[in-house]
């Protein structure tokens, strides 16, 4: 089993639309939750930390729920940029490690 | 604002030869971390460096090393080259572990 799992989509939503993204992740431990954004052939950039209490961003919002261990990202009021991939990242911080788990990504694209 | 610098962006090897990959993280950033993205897939976690000791160690073939210098540029040797090595390398560094990361903009690297 991977230890972040995503829906791959794709979501096709029209502009305006909102749209939610939910992962989920396997170890109870993990202590440092995230959402990137992947453009095609792109490297992966960083769209927000998610933190315990939920945090917005603009048109954009986190929560984490550690009891069922997901986390989601919603976007408000969709615009054709914000078309990408978004790819949540789960840091799992054992002894010594330190690394992101990804997962596969969700695929989101904005019809005019 | 400066961003993580990798060289080359672009780099055609044969089976068999050796590659090397170069990294250049945030001013002030102590931790880099090597991820491959084959095709379609997400980010694979390979090897980090916190403070130029290697932190966390992921599925990075025995035929590659790394390392850290003390500028905190970091080296991403690959040597026997195979088909399956063709994916973007990409290098990430952040302010400590467990701090978001912030990516390059990758190498393609293509095995012929």
């Amino acid at each position: 089993r991977k230890e972040v799992e995503q829906d791959p989509g794709p979501f096709n939503v029209p502009e305006g639309a909102t749209v939610a993204f939910n992962c989920t992740y396997s170890n109870s431990a993990s202590q440092s939750f995230f959402w990137y954004r992947q453009d095609c052939r792109k490297e992966p950039k960083l769209l927000m930390s998610v933190y315990s209490s939920g945090n917005e961003d603009g048109r954009f919002t986190a929560q984490l729920n550690r009891a069922s261990q997901y986390i989601s990202l919603l976007i408000r009021d969709s615009k054709l940029s914000d078309s990408a991939t978004y790819l949540c990242a789960v840091n799992n911080e054992k002894a010594g490690a330190n690394n992101l788990f990804f997962g596969t990504g969700t695929r989101l694209t904005v019809i005019p | 604002a400066a961003g993580v610098i990798q060289s080359p962006r672009h780099l055609i090897k044969e089976k068999r030869e050796t590659a090397t990959l170069k990294c250049y993280p945030i001013p002030r950033h102590d931790t880099v971390y090597w991820y491959q993205q084959g095709p379609g897939q997400d980010p694979q976690f390979l090897i980090s460096f916190y403070e130029k000791m290697q932190s966390d160690k992921g599925s990075i073939p025995d035929r590659f090393s790394a390392q850290q210098f003390s500028d905190y540029h970091s080296e991403l040797n690959m040597s026997s080259l195979e088909l399956g090595d063709s994916a973007l390398y990409f290098c990430a560094s952040s302010l400590g572990p467990l701090k978001p990361q912030h990516f390059g903009d990758g190498t393609r690297l293509s095995i012929l």
